[in-house]
């Protein structure tokens, strides 16, 4: 079983659209969560961390669910620029560093 | 959060040549990690530099393969030797940042294309 797995994708979903991705991790004792968006031939950027409480930056809103090891990514009101690769992220709890990266999501926003 | 100066962006060698992708960073930073992507999957740690030390590996990686330098803490090279086409992949460099060092930024990367 991988570390962090990802539903490859791609969605492709209409503009304006809602979409939301899912992640499962499999150390349980993991501490923090991210997610991080990439573009075509782009490095990663942190798009936001996920916390137990949740949280929400705009049309975007994590959530983090430890009893079932999942993490979720909320778009609301897709945009054309949304058109990237989510990359779930996950500190295992024994490193300050060593993040484990899921293979990613692909989104295309169509007009 | 840092800003980090890759280079090159792109290049392609030929089998059994070798490249050494550099990486600068604004600021002093105790650990500079190297990552490799290929095609279509997800970031695989290759190693951890540290200044003063010699380079950590991660599992699978060798420093024959992927020697590393970290002359100060501003910068880091990673050198692909002795190539071949599964070689062919993105390398990055990235350092900690956020208010506990809990989060990785990123150089643009480095995509090797090897013949």
């Amino acid at each position: 079983r991988k570390e962090v797995e990802q539903d490859p994708g791609p969605f492709n979903v209409p503009e304006g659209a809602t979409v939301a991705f899912n992640c499962t991790y499999s150390n349980s004792a993991s501490q923090s969560f991210f997610w991080y968006r990439q573009d075509c031939r782009k490095e990663p950027k942190l798009l936001m961390s996920v916390y137990s409480s949740g949280n929400e930056d705009g049309r975007f809103t994590a959530q983090l669910n430890r009893a079932s090891q999942y993490i979720s990514l909320l778009i609301r009101d897709s945009k054309l620029s949304d058109s990237a690769t989510y990359l779930c992220v996950v500190n295992p709890a024994d490193s300050s560093y060593k993040l484990i990266f899921g293979s990613g999501t692909r989104l295309l926003v169509r007009p | 959060s840092a800003v980090i100066s890759q280079k090159p962006s792109r290049d392609i060698c030929q089998r059994g040549t070798s490249l050494t992708i550099q990486c600068q960073v604004d600021s002093q930073v105790t650990m500079m990690f190297w990552y490799r992507q290929q095609p279509g999957q997800s970031l695989t740690l290759i190693a951890t530099a540290n200044q003063g030390s010699e380079a950590t590996y991660e599992s699978g990686f060798v420093i024959d393969k992927f020697p590393i330098s970290r002359p100060n803490l501003t910068f880091s090279t990673l050198t692909v030797s002795n190539m071949s086409p599964e070689d062919s992949s993105i390398y990055l460099c990235s350092v900690e940042g956020g208010a506990t060092n809990e989060k990785l930024f990123f150089g643009s990367g480095t995509q090797l294309s090897v013949l």
